[in-house]
């Protein structure tokens, strides 16, 4: 079985560019959450999307958006570029429910310069 | 807020030490407890889930274990291929994502 899958894995942009990132689910999985990872902050949730609606967001700038297809496939968007969105970011997919493990991809390295 | 701590936040073991790591947490209604393995340029690897106080998991070398406000992963007789970032997330009862802790970085010497 295939396991979540990100693309690109890495990116250089420059500031005040704008990004987009995607994410294909485990075959099955209808939610797909998104997340940020930085050496300081560690791992944080930026949103998590079910049957193509937003469920959930964290703490993040109106910058960070995301949507999700009908095949549940997801994208991730960055507007306006700053030198501390350099960071991974992940992707994870679940079946369904709160309490079942999300799974992760290896992440899109992002770097501003 | 919820919160969680990781501890301690790196470790070096020789192979065949037996260790703890700790995961204190806060949270407004646990709905579970994840443990997951980093290994560097990757995503999380999820190991194990835990949803109430007493509960106990196992899988190989790893026992995850859970109490009212915190989470222990015992490692026994590690081996170097153990040697990973160990990181612990709450799933809070509200419709949230996931709040992870800062992990421990766990290094097995031969």
């Amino acid at each position: 079985k295939a396991g979540v899958t990100q693309t690109p894995r890495y990116l250089i942009k420059t500031r005040g560019q704008q990004v987009t990132l995607s994410c294909s689910p485990i075959s099955g999985h209808r939610s797909v959450s998104w997340y940020q990872q930085t050496p300081g902050q560690g791992l944080q949730f930026l949103f998590e999307y079910f049957s193509e609606t937003q469920r959930n967001k964290g703490n993040f700038p109106g910058r960070f958006s995301g949507r999700q297809f009908s095949n549940s496939r997801s994208e991730m968007n960055v507007s306006t570029l700053e030198l501390g969105d350099s960071a991974l970011y992940l992707c994870a997919s679940s079946p369904n429910s709160y309490t079942q493990p999300q799974h992760f991809g290896d992440g899109t390295r992002l770097s501003i310069l | 807020e919820d919160q969680v701590t990781q501890s301690p936040e790196a470790l070096r073991l020789q192979e065949g030490e037996s260790s703890s790591l700790n995961c204190s947490y806060t949270v407004s209604g646990l709905r579970g407890l994840f443990w997951y393995r980093q290994d560097p340029g990757k995503g999380p690897e999820f190991l194990f889930t835990l949803y109430s106080a007493g509960e106990e998991k196992e899988k190989e070398r790893l026992k995850a274990t859970l109490t009212k406000k915190e989470s222990f992963l015992h490692i026994t007789a590690p081996k170097p291929e153990d040697s990973a970032t160990y990181l612990c997330a709450v799933q809070p009862g509200g419709a949230d994502g996931l709040t992870f802790g800062k992990g421990t970085h766990l290094i097995i010497q031969p």
